[in-house]
């Protein structure tokens, strides 16, 4: 069975520009979530959402931040216009419904210069 | 409010030596609580975890104990090796919000030959 599966690894962008990242989660799984590490700092939450539904958003840090799950499958984080404060390591995970471990992707590395 | 507080790292241990990292947490109730690793170049993995005060998590010879009345739950390994080189995240999963998860700073650990 596949894993959680987030595109792409890296990121590089200039100021002002436009990101997508692409999360793929476990199929089936109905909850899934993003997180963001930024400078070495904790994870942190950035919202949750079950099947095609946004049941918490907020820890998006402000509105340039739009997460979409068309479908209830895949789900997409654009940022735009992107700034030097959004680089970092965003994280999607999955869960089942009532599932209590939640399940990780490798991660997408944006770096804004 | 809900919270984690971990040892701030990097930590870089010979091999065979003894590894401890501290967690201690702020929650209501008694929640369960989650150390993560992440490998380089890998997703977030669960290590171990606890789902009640004095339960003990165990895996790949990691050990973490949910002490209730110091609130903690330090990650220890008896003698570390290269191959646990990786970062290491204490995380309290709040169910009453959708199961979203609050993570420390993160442990980055290197393990020398």
């Amino acid at each position: 069975e596949a894993g959680v599966t987030q595109f792409p690894s890296h990121s590089v962008i200039e100021k002002g520009q436009t990101v997508t990242l692409r999360c793929d989660p476990i199929s089936g799984h109905d909850n899934l979530y993003w997180y963001r590490r930024v400078m070495g700092k904790e994870i942190k939450f950035l919202l949750h959402f079950v099947k095609e539904s946004k049941q918490d958003e907020s820890g998006m840090p402000n509105n340039r931040f739009l997460a979409e799950r068309t479908g209830g499958t895949y789900s997409t984080l654009k940022v735009q216009p992107a700034e030097l404060e959004d680089s970092g390591v965003y994280f999607c995970a999955s869960t089942a419904t009532g599932g209590r471990e939640a399940f990780f992707g490798q991660g997408t590395r944006l770096t804004v210069v | 409010g809900n919270s984690v507080t971990q040892m701030e790292g990097p930590v870089t241990l010979s091999e065979e030596a003894f590894l401890t990292i501290n967690c201690t947490y702020t929650a209501t109730g008694y929640p369960s609580l989650f150390w993560y690793v992440q490998y380089p170049g890998e997703g977030l993995q669960l290590l171990l975890k606890a789902t009640k005060a004095d339960d003990k998590g165990s895996n790949k010879g990691f050990e973490a104990t949910y002490r209730k009345e110091t609130t903690s739950f330090h990650l220890e390994k008896g003698s570390v090796q290269v191959s646990d080189s990786a970062v290491y995240f204490c995380a309290l999963p709040i169910y009453n919000q959708g199961g979203k998860l609050i993570f420390g700073q993160g442990t980055e650990l290197s393990v020398k030959p």
